[in-house]
């Protein structure tokens, strides 16, 4: 099976922009949450998708948002770019069944770098 | 979710066995214990989950005491590309709350 995978790997952007980034999920997986990491704050939850729907949501401004669409692909959105938010974007999925050995699944991440 | 205590960082050799220990005195009865591997730059990599007692695959083991209070994920003859930082998780998957909360890791640093 193939791996998650995301769009793109790397990014520049500049402040007052907004990104868009994609994650394909491993097939069948039904479950995408999106995570970002810092130097500063490690690994932070963002949210998770399921079957198109928001189910969980982490501490993050409103200026970060998700959507997943019917093949279970997601895309998040930072709007509004703070220097604050370059980051490593990551992407896991899962098969989202709710039990406890579900285990999620990383892609590679994206860099985005805001200038 | 169960909260962690791992040591920071950690020195090997290579050939070496690596046993990183991982607190967790609050560990839900429902609860599993999963580790994972991360490399800078790039997503954590799934290594092994358990319940109780021991775990075995191709990459690693993880030892679990009875009273579940406490877990070792063991590293048979480490190379230099063990080196990386590894997380423990502890905590029950529902519909609510299916995220990951990742503590600070223990950097494993292997030598040749």
């Amino acid at each position: 099976k193939a791996g998650v995978t995301q769009t793109p790997r790397y990014l520049i952007k500049t402040r007052g922009q907004q990104v868009t980034l994609s994650c394909s999920p491993i097939s069948g997986h039904r479950s995408v949450s999106w995570y970002q990491q810092t130097p500063g704050q490690g690994l932070q939850f963002l949210f998770e998708y399921f079957s198109e729907t928001q189910r969980n949501k982490g501490n993050f401004p409103g200026r970060f948002s998700g959507r997943q669409f019917s093949n279970s692909r997601s895309e998040m959105n930072v709007s509004t770019l703070e220097l604050g938010d370059s980051a490593l974007y990551l992407c896991a999925s899962s098969p989202g069944l709710a039990l406890s050995t579900d285990t999620q699944y990383f892609g590679p991440g994206t860099r985005l770098t805001v200038l | 979710l169960a909260k962690t205590t791992q040591p920071i960082s950690m020195d090997s050799y290579e050939g070496q066995e690596v046993n990183i220990t991982c607190s967790h005195n609050n560990i839900a009865t429902n609860d599993y214990i999963t580790w994972y591997q991360q490399f800078p730059s790039q997503g954590p990599r799934f290594i092994i989950q358990g319940y109780k007692t021991k775990v075995t695959n191709e990459v690693a083991s993880l030892f679990i005491p009875a009273d579940r209070k406490s877990s070792t994920l063991s590293l048979p003859r480490v190379s230099l590309s063990d080196t990386a930082v590894y997380y423990c998780l502890v905590g029950s998957r529902d519909g609510a709350t299916n995220k990951l909360i990742f503590g600070t890791g223990t950097l494993l640093a292997v030598q040749p």
